[in-house]
C-alpha cells in the first residue's frame, strides 16, 4: 500500500501561513486529496487532485505538489482553522490516508 | 443537498458480525461511488470499500475474506457487512460519497462509533 507521511502536529499564531506536509511512498500523480476534521465532526473535503479548492472552502486554503510532495497551506491562519488535517491518495489501489497533522493555535 | 446519515450497534461481540447501514439523501446511490472509511482510535483512517453506480464492488485487500458491501436502490441505502470482528475493529465507521475518477471522498456521514468488546 502507499504511505502517506505526514507530520504529527503543528503549533501557528493567527494570521500567519502554515503549510502541512504529505509525502507518499511512491507516486500518485496529481492524486491527492486533503481533508479538514474537527473534533466530533466528520472529515470535511478541502482541496482534491492536489491543487483544487473544494465547494464552499475559503481561498485561505491552497493545494500544491505532484508526485510524491504535497503541500497543505493555510494563509492567513485563523482560529476556527482549529484541526486535524489528513491527506488522502487514490492514485495507487487502494486508497490510503495519512495519519494527520494536528494544527493548534497558539 | 447531499446527505449520509450511518446506522447501526454500536457494540458488536467479537467473533460476531458487524452491519452497518447508509442512508442517503438529495443524491441517487446509482450515481457515483459510495465508500465505507474507518478512523481508528489514535487517529489511523482507514478505506474499506466502495460500491460504485452499477452495483460493482471494491474491497480494501486486509478486510477482503471479511468484508461485503450491498446496497437497496429502492430505499437508496448502501450496507456494510464485516464478518468475524475482533476488538481490532473498533473504530467510527463513515460512509461516504466518492466522486467518478478521481476518487476522492465529497460527501461524509457523522460517522458511527462502532466498539468491539465482550
Amino acid at each position: 500500500d502507499t504511505v502517506l507521511t505526514q507530520s504529527p502536529a503543528l503549533a501557528v499564531s493567527p494570521g500567519e501561513r502554515v503549510s502541512i506536509s504529505c509525502r507518499a511512498s511512491e507516486g500518485v500523480n496529481s492524486y491527492m486529496h486533503w481533508y479538514q476534521q474537527k473534533p466530533g465532526q466528520q472529515p470535511k473535503l478541502l482541496i482534491y487532485k492536489a491543487s483544487n479548492l473544494a465547494s464552499g472552502v475559503p481561498a485561505r486554503f491552497s493545494g500544491s505538489g505532484s508526485g510524491t510532495d504535497f503541500t497543505l497551506t493555510i494563509d492567513p491562519v485563523e482560529a476556527d482553522d482549529t484541526a486535524t488535517y489528513f491527506c488522502q491518495q487514490s492514485w495507487n489501489d487502494p486508497p490510503t490516508f495519512g495519519g494527520g497533522t494536528k494544527l493548534e493555535l497558539k | 443537498e447531499v446527505q449520509l446519515q450511518e446506522s447501526g450497534p454500536g457494540l458488536v461481540k467479537p467473533s460476531q458480525s458487524l452491519s452497518l447501514t447508509c442512508s442517503v439523501t438529495g443524491y441517487s446511490i446509482t450515481s457515483n461511488y459510495w465508500g465505507w472509511i474507518r478512523k481508528f482510535p489514535g487517529n489511523k483512517m482507514e478505506w474499506m470499500g466502495y460500491i460504485s453506480y452499477s452495483g460493482s464492488t471494491s474491497y480494501n485487500p486486509s478486510l477482503k475474506s471479511r468484508i461485503s458491501i450491498t446496497r437497496d436502490t429502492s430505499k437508496n441505502q448502501f450496507f456494510l457487512q464485516l464478518n468475524s470482528v475482533t476488538t481490532e475493529d473498533t473504530a467510527t465507521y463513515y460512509c461516504a460519497r466518492a466522486v467518478r475518477v478521481s476518487h476522492y471522498f465529497d460527501y461524509w456521514g457523522q460517522g458511527v462509533m462502532v466498539t468491539v468488546s465482550s
